[in-house]
């Protein structure tokens, strides 16, 4: 399974713009990176999936180099509701023969008014 | 669109006492998984289901934990006896196919803690 390795917890005030940064070394070729988010007494939700090069949505941009061993998420002007938990993650093939999502520590977001 | 669903949303028992955990998927997800997620970790997989059959429970810890998921619908996560350290939060998630690009949907969990 693809191991990622991100920062455990960061800071940032109010309307900064945010970028985690996420290392998945051994990530496989068919292999898709995703990002989700967690507030607290709530399950993880999906923000955004991108293969390579830069996705954008509503939330966040995910920037992938050619490489594809690393990425990082950006989340334009954060406000305070935007603490939270980061998960970076890359499905793979389990020995079953299934996806998973393996979930790291997590990056904690602090964002100060 | 209702989400997953998940009762209880607390539950406190003794070592060596048994719970049961329910789960109602999305409507129409072929994909149910349970995951276990202890105080200041990420969520681990526990077992996940394809409509009413295992596809994956390699990291179910067989001799005290069991789930089912009949016709296909719901599903229940059981711990028979629990232990000091199933202290966790109890995740159902789902999705609607099984491939590495599919977005799981999760509930909001069931808090265990176990005396």
């Amino acid at each position: 399974l693809a191991k990622t390795t991100q920062p455990i917890s960061m800071d940032s005030y109010e309307g900064q713009e945010v970028n985690i940064t996420c290392s998945h070394n051994n990530i496989a070729t068919n292999d898709y990176i995703t990002w989700y988010q967690q507030f607290p007494s709530q399950g993880p939700r999906f923000i955004i999936q991108g293969y390579k090069t830069k996705v954008t949505n509503e939330v966040a941009s995910l920037f992938i180099p050619a490489d594809r061993k690393s990425s990082t998420l950006s989340l334009p002007r954060v406000s305070l509701s935007d603490t939270a938990v980061y998960y970076c993650l890359v499905a793979s093939i389990s020995g079953a023969g299934s996806y998973q999502l393996t979930f790291g520590k997590g990056t904690k977001l602090s964002v100060i008014p | 669109e209702a989400g997953v669903a998940q009762s209880p949303r607390y539950k406190i028992i003794e070592k060596r006492q048994s719970v049961a955990f329910w789960c109602n998927p999305i409507s129409g997800h072929a994909t149910l998984y349970w995951y276990q997620q202890i105080l200041g970790q990420g969520p681990k997989l526990l077992i996940q289901f394809q409509n009413n059959g295992v596809v994956d429970d390699s990291q179910l810890p067989k001799d005290r934990f069991s789930a089912e998921r009949l016709k296909g619908v719901d599903s229940t996560l059981k711990i028979q006896p629990a232990k000091l350290e199933d202290s966790a939060v109890y995740l159902c998630a789902s999705s609607q196919e099984r491939g590495n690009t599919d977005t799981q949907y999760f509930g909001p969990g069931t808090r265990l803690t176990v005396l």
